[in-house]
């Protein structure tokens, strides 16, 4: 089955503790892409990765990190995270060329951090 | 930049009603619009996509909407609503060119069916 997975679904935590929210395709896709999502804001990109080795800034990049060194994972760094950034955070993925294409999502990561 | 824009953050209708949600966006080229359908503790579904072609796209569970290139926009319709489709609904547009294929949501209109 064709999917996003992300893990953890759900994590509390405290501030200034590093965290890494893991991102892994089955679809052989090119783009992979972060995004949050706060009430009353819609969904905000982070970090976006045109392929391995190929990352880039977001909208709301400020306080977070990523890697790209396998082309299905795309993972999401909070290195000091604070409680701002508190969220619910999801990964997405499409075939490189493809804009006309719907974006694969995962199911979410909610994140609070106290 | 792009923006879009979702006209009502709560939009409640009786059972068997036609559903109206509207999008509209701002690029002077049209971009790729989406709409995307997120029901409690889960992630985003596709609901229907316009990119080019016909103007009237029909998606999943009855619903439909239709690009208006004059009015910028792309308001998602459903002619009767059934209890199920409560949920959170976002209109989402994509450019037609460029390096990143980001995805510019709107802010998302909480979808409310009363029996």
């Amino acid at each position: 089955e064709a999917q996003v997975t992300q893990n953890p679904r759900y994590l509390i935590t405290v501030t200034g503790k590093k965290l890494t929210v893991t991102c892994s395709q089955n679809m052989n896709h090119e783009y992979m892409s972060w995004y949050r999502q706060d009430p009353g804001l819609g969904l905000r990109q982070i970090y976006y990765s045109m392929n391995v080795e190929v990352t880039d800034k977001g909208d709301v990049p400020e306080g977070y990190k990523v890697s790209r060194k396998e082309k299905r994972n795309f993972p999401l760094i909070l290195e000091s995270p604070s409680p701002n950034q508190t969220s619910l955070y999801f990964c997405a993925s499409s075939f490189e060329g493809a804009r006309n294409q719907p974006q694969h999502f995962g199911d979410g990561t909610r994140l609070s951090i106290l | 930049a792009q923006s879009v824009t979702q006209l009502g953050s709560h939009v409640s209708v009786s059972e068997g009603a036609l559903v109206l949600l509207r999008c509209n966006y701002s690029s002077s080229v049209p971009p790729y619009l989406f709409w995307y359908v997120q029901y409690p503790n889960q992630g985003l579904q596709l609901l229907l996509k316009y990119t080019t072609g016909a103007t009237l796209v029909k998606g999943i569970n009855g619903f439909e909407a239709e690009f208006k290139k004059s009015e910028t926009s792309f308001h998602l319709t459903k002619p009767s609503a059934h209890m199920s489709d409560a949920a959170e609904y976002f209109c989402a547009a994509i450019n037609s060119g460029g390096s990143n294929y980001k995805l510019t949501f709107g802010k998302g209109t909480l979808l409310t069916v009363n029996p």
